[in-house]
């Protein structure tokens, strides 16, 4: 069984510019979670997805936002770049019901802002 | 508010001696609770978890933890610890709430020859 696929492996941006993370999760999953990884400040829940709809959110400005498809996989779009941004953006999912609690990991995106 | 703190950033053991990694949670209502190991530049992998039923907790890679009610408690423990144990480690907690999973800062694990 595939595990959780996220796409691209590394991404390189400019301040300003914006970035487009791609999550695929494990079949069967219908949740799923991103978390930002960024050095010294451990790992930061961003957002969580459930059968499409954003079902929580972190303590994250409005320029990180996404959305799921039916498929299930989902994106994370940060507008307007800055340096702090630089990370590793980790996508993870669940299944449905009591599933939910545990959460499957993607390797991550490791985002770099110039 | 609810949070998960992990003692020691750092915690360095010779190869074949205990493994302690220490993680201590607040909350009103029982959580479930998690452990998670990352190596370098990849994502994290569920070493165990508790779910309401055993308190002990066995894991993979000879890992297990104990939930201690009363101390708000969820160590990691492995009797012999190998080369190869070297990495970041993450205490977890889901709240039923809200389904929000609160980590830990990491612990990172040094295994010494």
């Amino acid at each position: 069984e595939a595990g959780v696929t996220q796409s691209p492996t590394h991404l390189i941006k400019t301040r300003g510019q914006q970035a487009t993370l791609r999550c695929s999760p494990i079949s069967g999953h219908t949740s799923v979670y991103w978390y930002q990884q960024a050095l010294g400040l451990g790992l930061q829940f961003l957002l969580w997805y459930d059968e499409g709809e954003e079902r929580n959110r972190g303590n994250f400005p409005p320029r990180f936002s996404g959305r799921q498809f039916p498929n299930y996989s989902s994106e994370l779009n940060v507008n307007a770049l800055e340096l702090e941004d630089s990370a590793l953006y980790l996508c993870a999912s669940s299944m449905p019901g009591q599933g939910r609690y545990e959460q499957y990991f993607g390797p991550g995106t490791r985002l770099t802002v110039t | 508010a609810q949070s998960v703190t992990q003692l020691g950033s750092h915690v360095s053991v010779s190869e074949g001696a205990l493994v302690l990694l220490r993680c201590n949670y607040s909350s009103s209502v029982p959580p479930y609770l998690f452990w998670y190991v990352q190596y370098p530049n990849q994502g994290l992998q569920l070493l165990l978890k508790y779910t309401s039923a055993a308190t002990l907790v066995k894991g993979i890679n000879g890992f297990e933890a104990e939930f201690k009610k009363s101390e708000t408690s969820f160590h990691l423990t492995k009797p012999s610890a190998h080369m190869s144990d070297a990495a970041e480690y993450f205490c977890a907690v889901t709240y039923t709430g809200g389904f929000k999973t609160i980590f830990g800062a990491g612990t990172r694990l040094f295994v010494k020859a």
